[in-house]
């Protein structure tokens, strides 16, 4: 139990495009979603908090123009890059905070992460 | 700021222990310690958590020392697939409480 999807898993665009990625709760319902992104030997950096039916908090530093970020329903968020430069190439990562009522109620389950290239 | 500080790597021979240690000295009481682990471009991977008693499941054990001051992920007979960076993360347990992920240990395991 307690998987999450993204799709597409990988994705090459050009510069000026937009990307959306998706992140789904396969078998239950989170309404809490997480996005990351995570450059080459360094660290996840958490980009934003997506709750469901209310608009995403971005955390310091980020764009939330640029990386705009919806969660319509309890087992879907969708991350959409913007009008993608180079530099936006990562590893995007999403989280969802697990169902209540177990006993790892209180973890979150990633995703296996979107790699993005942006020529 | 991560409130953890983890050696940057480490190295363990196959069907050996790999012991991890963690320092988060300025833990709150009603703060869990997590263990999550990287492997290479994949997400992150739930190993374990714990409050205040050492815990066991079938991945790993965590022990917390008396004071919670420091923890050590054991996990007991590392294999090659094993080989991840390990986070260790302090942090309350509210499901909708985010995640700020230190750098990590870089675990090696030797064939």
């Amino acid at each position: 139990g307690a998987v999450v999807s993204q799709h597409p898993s990988w994705v090459i665009c050009k510069s000026g495009t937009s990307v959306k990625i998706e992140c789904r709760s396969l078998d239950f319902q989170a309404t809490t979603m997480f996005w990351y992104r995570q450059f080459p030997k360094q660290s996840l950096m958490l980009m934003a908090t997506s709750n469901e039916g209310s608009k995403a908090t971005y955390e310091q530093g980020v764009e939330k123009d640029k990386f705009l970020i919806n969660h319509a329903s309890l087992t879907l968020s969708t991350l959409t890059v913007t009008s993608a430069h180079p530099e936006d190439s990562s590893f995007y990562i999403c989280s969802a905070s697990g169902p209540g009522g177990r006993f790892w109620e209180e973890t979150q389950y990633f995703g296996p992460g979107t790699r993005l290239l942006v020529l | 700021d991560a409130k953890t500080t983890q050696p940057p790597s480490m190295d363990c021979a196959e069907g050996r222990a790999a012991n991890l240690p963690c320092n988060h000295s300025t833990i709150s009481g009603n703060e869990y310690v997590y263990w999550y682990r990287q492997i290479h471009s994949q997400g992150p991977q739930y190993i374990i958590h714990g409050l205040k008693n050492n815990e066991t499941n079938e991945m790993a054990s965590l022990i917390i020392t008396e004071d919670r001051k420091s923890s050590t992920l054991i996990l007991p007979h590392a294999t090659l697939r094993d080989t991840a960076v390990y986070y260790c993360i302090v942090r309350v347990a509210i499901r909708d409480d985010k995640i700020i992920f230190g750098k990590g240990t870089r675990l090696h395991i030797l064939p």
